[in-house]
């Protein structure tokens, strides 16, 4: 069973810039898995960010950018915030019908 | 603004079967554009994708659930509805609909997806099994 990765954490400094990455415990994430981006505070239900590898959804912040780099996809934090410390999840789609959610990674903005 | 709310039982006992609905309000489920989905949540634990379904009735599921749920539609009620059989302390979780966006490009001669993604989110439900 394929495995969606992503790092258990990562820290920023204020005002900083951040990548975090979601890959597969085999291959290489492309395009073509339509890889999305969720930022999800405690208490609270997912909040879409980033759609199509690098789409942001409605009233997302441009700060906010996804990519593909090198086999993974990527969500790019510019300028973090406080508000941002949240945890990320990306999703990618395997094929009929399947979605698969990363195991997610807790941000910590200090 | 479409709006989804999930309602249900918070208590379910073991061995019994979990059920929720998901009423979706301000727009019809029966677009072409779009599934509806269910993803869950453990105390303290990451998402995990249940299932989906397509207003016209058909089903995806993961593989990992497949034995033990059903996920229907409700087009008159603009409702969809996910039973868990089976349930055990495992399936203790905050349930969430959510709306998956999947439109479809056509050729002459064949369509494909553009995209999958969860754009709209219900605000979950916790489901508790215990006896």
């Amino acid at each position: 069973q394929t495995v969606v990765t992503q790092e258990p954490s990562f820290s920023v400094s204020p005002g900083g810039t951040v990548t975090l990455t979601c890959g597969l415990s085999s291959g290489s994430v492309s395009t073509s898995y339509y890889p999305s981006w969720y930022q999800q505070t405690p208490g609270q239900a997912p909040r879409t960010l980033i759609y199509s590898t690098n789409t942001r959804s409605s009233g997302v912040p441009d700060r906010f950018s996804g990519s593909i780099l090198g086999n993974k996809a990527a969500l790019t934090i510019t300028g973090a915030q406080a508000d941002d410390e949240s945890d990320y999840y990306c999703v990618l789609y395997m094929g009929s019908g399947m979605m698969v959610f990363g195991g997610g990674t807790k941000l910590t903005v200090l | 603004q479409l709006q989804l709310q999930e309602s249900g039982p918070g208590l379910v006992k073991p061995s019994e079967t979990l059920s929720l609905t998901c009423t979706v309000s301000g727009g019809s489920i029966s677009s072409s554009s779009y599934y509806w989905g269910w993803i869950r949540q453990p105390p303290g634990k990451v998402l995990e994708w249940i299932g989906s379904i397509y207003y016209s009735g058909g089903t995806y599921y993961n593989p990992s659930l497949k034995s033990r749920v059903t996920i229907s539609v409700d087009t008159s009620k603009n409702q969809f509805s996910l039973k868990l059989s089976s349930v055990t302390a495992a399936d203790t979780a905050v349930y969430y609909c959510a709306r998956l966006e999947a439109p479809n490009r056509c050729s002459s001669t064949s369509c494909y997806t553009l995209y999958w993604y969860f754009d709209l989110w219900g605000r979950g439900t916790l489901v508790t099994v215990s006896s």
